[in-house]
């Protein structure tokens, strides 16, 4: 599966939009983006998944350029509540895969 | 629809015990994966199954763990005569058939004195 790089770290305010980028330069022609958010003591939670260009759900938007070589979780007008870890992950769509967690990126928000 | 369960959500075992760690998938779901956390980092992949079946246990350790997903029942992660090393979050999480994307439940916290 292919290997993903995002920032270690990020700060945001309250209110402001939230752009964060993964590489995955080795992603498959089989293979998607998806994306966790884990909060302290709790489980991973679904975001989202894309294959190319623009996903969108209630919780988040997906940018998918056309090399697939990147991504980038978009969340708009965070809160407080968004402070979590978020993993990018490159997954084939198909039951039995073993998820590859790198350590995401540490996102705090402030007021 | 419920999530995925799993308990106890904390355990606390002394060295050389026995830790038993359940998981009931999503309904409707038929894949079970295991996870492990250790502090400040990525949740490692340890075993996936299906009904009576272990898939992929690739990422278990080759003694002391095993798992199981019997035809009735929660999925079972069994791992005897735990050490310190041990201590970690377990997490489990479910799929669907032909599907990829995992649901995660809310973990058990092992830890081992």
């Amino acid at each position: 599966l292919a290997k993903t790089t995002q920032p270690i770290s990020m700060d945001s305010y309250e209110g402001q939009e939230v752009n964060i980028t993964c590489s995955h330069n080795n992603i498959a022609t089989n293979d998607y983006i998806t994306w966790y958010q884990q909060f302290p003591s709790q489980g991973p939670r679904f975001i989202i998944q894309g294959y190319k260009t623009k996903v969108t759900n209630e919780v988040a938007s997906l940018f998918i350029p056309a090399d697939r070589k990147s991504s980038t979780l978009s969340l708009p007008r965070v809160s407080l509540s968004d402070t979590a870890v978020y993993y990018c992950l490159v997954v084939t769509n198909q039951a039995g895969t073993a998820l590859i967690f790198g350590k995401g990126t540490t996102l705090s928000v402030s007021s | 629809n419920a999530g995925v369960m799993q308990n106890p959500r904390h355990l606390v075992r002394r060295r050389g015990q026995e830790a038993r760690l359940r998981c009931s998938p999503m309904k409707g779901h038929s894949h079970v994966y295991w996870y492990r956390q250790l502090p400040e980092e990525g949740l490692k992949f340890m075993v996936y199954l299906q009904k009576e079946n272990i898939i992929d246990e690739s990422g278990m350790p080759k003694e002391r763990f095993s798992a199981e997903f019997p035809k009735e029942g929660p999925s079972i992660l069994r791992i005897q005569q735990v050490v310190r090393g041990d201590s970690a979050a377990y997490f489990c999480a479910s799929s669907t058939e032909g599907a990829d994307t995992q649901y995660f439940g809310p973990g058990t916290r092992l830890t081992v004195l």
